[in-house]
């Protein structure tokens, strides 16, 4: 098992531009999120999906786009980069049972930078 | 919405003493999950310890037990015998079971002095 891969590790970007960062898990969870972590915070949510084609917004969605076509894949798309969107992504994926055994496994992080 | 508080940005504790890091959170909720995740500076995510909230009984993991309130919606980590490697920030998180997804505190930069 991978676990929860993300792709790329580091990214330079110039304002207006767009990218998609890559997030895939192979344990077959059903729930998935994204969070942005900037300098001494704590992560928050900007999306985050329940199953394949169902997604919904976090606490800062404003400038992000996904989509849940497969289990597996969860892509976050920044439509127009601004230097406001440099941070640190993770992507992370929960497998919602019962009984006790809920986590939530992280990815290892990307970092994006907007000049 | 959940909010989860961390009142202490930092904290030191002695090697091979004990500390103990503060969280307190607000939720409507019932059935929610409350976790414990250490972030050292290589970014990576560590999940320390989870306590469902139905159990009354604190979780336990090793060196690491939690004291869990719930009517006072209070959530608290006890590492015993501190380590070097536990120096690392702490965060403490909220999951409701509707999104499976996390609510976090600031969090605590923990320090452990020789």
């Amino acid at each position: 098992n991978a676990g929860v891969t993300q792709t790329p590790k580091f990214q330079v970007l110039k304002t207006g531009q767009s990218m998609t960062l890559q997030c895939a898990q192979d344990m077959n969870h059903e729930y998935m999120s994204w969070y942005r972590q900037d300098p001494g915070m704590g992560l928050r949510l900007i999306h985050y999906s329940v199953g394949a084609g169902i997604t919904d917004q976090g606490e800062v969605p404003n400038g992000y786009n996904v989509s849940r076509s497969t289990t597996e894949d969860f892509p976050l798309r920044l439509l127009s980069a601004a230097p406001s969107q440099t941070s640190v992504y993770f992507c992370a994926s929960s497998y919602g049972g019962q009984g006790g055994l809920e986590t939530q496994y992280f990815g290892p992080g990307t970092r994006l930078l907007v000049l | 919405a959940q909010t989860v508080t961390q009142s202490q940005p930092e904290m030191s504790v002695q090697e091979a003493e004990t500390v103990t890091l503060s969280c307190t959170y607000d939720t409507s909720e019932s059935d929610y999950y409350l976790f414990w995740y250490k972030q050292p500076p290589s970014r990576q995510m560590i999940l320390v310890i989870r306590q469902e909230a139905y159990k009354q009984q604190n979780a336990t993991e090793n060196r690491f037990s939690v004291n869990f309130q719930k009517a006072a919606k209070s959530f608290s980590l006890k590492i015993s015998d501190s380590q070097l490697g536990d120096a690392a920030m702490y965060f403490c998180a909220f999951m409701d079971t509707g999104r499976r997804a996390l609510t976090f505190g600031s969090g605590t930069r923990l320090q452990v002095q020789p």
